[in-house]
């Protein structure tokens, strides 16, 4: 069975750029997770997704923050304008059914400079 | 907030020694579930016990509930140098549908 997937693995960025990161969740997994994780934490949900509605993103940062899974299967985190603080592992993960144990990616390692 | 808190933050023991990881949360759950990470990579899930259960087994893990205590436990035995990793328990606060994660114990297990 094929993992998540998740792109970039890492990137670098300068602080007020714009960044995008893609999830491709396990097939007919309909729900959807993103999470952040800074270095020495634990992760911090930041929205999940129930197909293609959102579920919860009370902990989204929305005047920098957005996500959309569109057709109910892949999924893309946007971060406009960057900050400093904004460093962390981005994780996604899905599960067949919520709540219950999620598969995850390897996370995109994101360091704002 | 995190609704689970790891204890203790940091564990170093020998290999072939019991590595033993405590979790306490506060609101109630329908689930509990322990993850792993190791160093740079995303969570494997490990575990999962519900609310109606005290223990359960899978190979070398156990894992105790004891939801009057809203606490749970995880033991490894018999631990190998491989099992160095970040231990995550997380929940389901309040019934919710978000996956709620604790700050995590760092395992080191020396060979």
């Amino acid at each position: 069975e094929a993992g998540v997937a998740q792109s970039p693995r890492y990137k670098i960025i300068e602080k007020r750029q714009s960044v995008a990161f893609w999830c491709n969740p396990i097939s007919g997994h309909a729900t959807l997770y993103w999470y952040q994780q800074i270095l020495g934490q634990g992760p911090k949900l930041l929205i999940q997704f129930q197909n293609n509605g959102v579920v919860d993103d009370s902990q989204l940062p929305k005047d920098r923050f957005s996500a959309e899974r569109l057709k109910g299967v892949d999924s893309t985190l946007k971060i406009q304008p960057a900050k400093l603080e904004d460093s962390a592992v981005y994780l996604c993960a899905s599960s067949s059914t919520s709540p219950g144990s999620s598969i995850f990616g390897q996370g995109t390692r994101l360091t704002v400079v | 907030s995190q609704q689970g808190e790891e204890d203790p933050q940091a564990l170093s023991i020998q290999e072939g020694e019991n590595a033993t990881m405590n979790c306490s949360y506060k609101t109630s759950i329908n689930n509990l579930q322990w993850y792993r990470q190791n160093s740079g990579r995303g969570l494997v899930h490990l575990i999962l016990i519900r609310s109606n259960e005290r223990e359960k087994h899978s190979g070398r893990l156990r894992v105790t509930l004891d939801t009057s205590k809203k606490s749970s436990s995880l033991l490894i035995t018999a631990s190998r140098a491989a099992d160095t990793a970040s231990y995550f328990c997380a929940t389901h606060p309040g019934g919710s549908n978000m996956l709620t994660f604790g700050g995590g114990t760092r395992l080191m297990v020396k060979p």
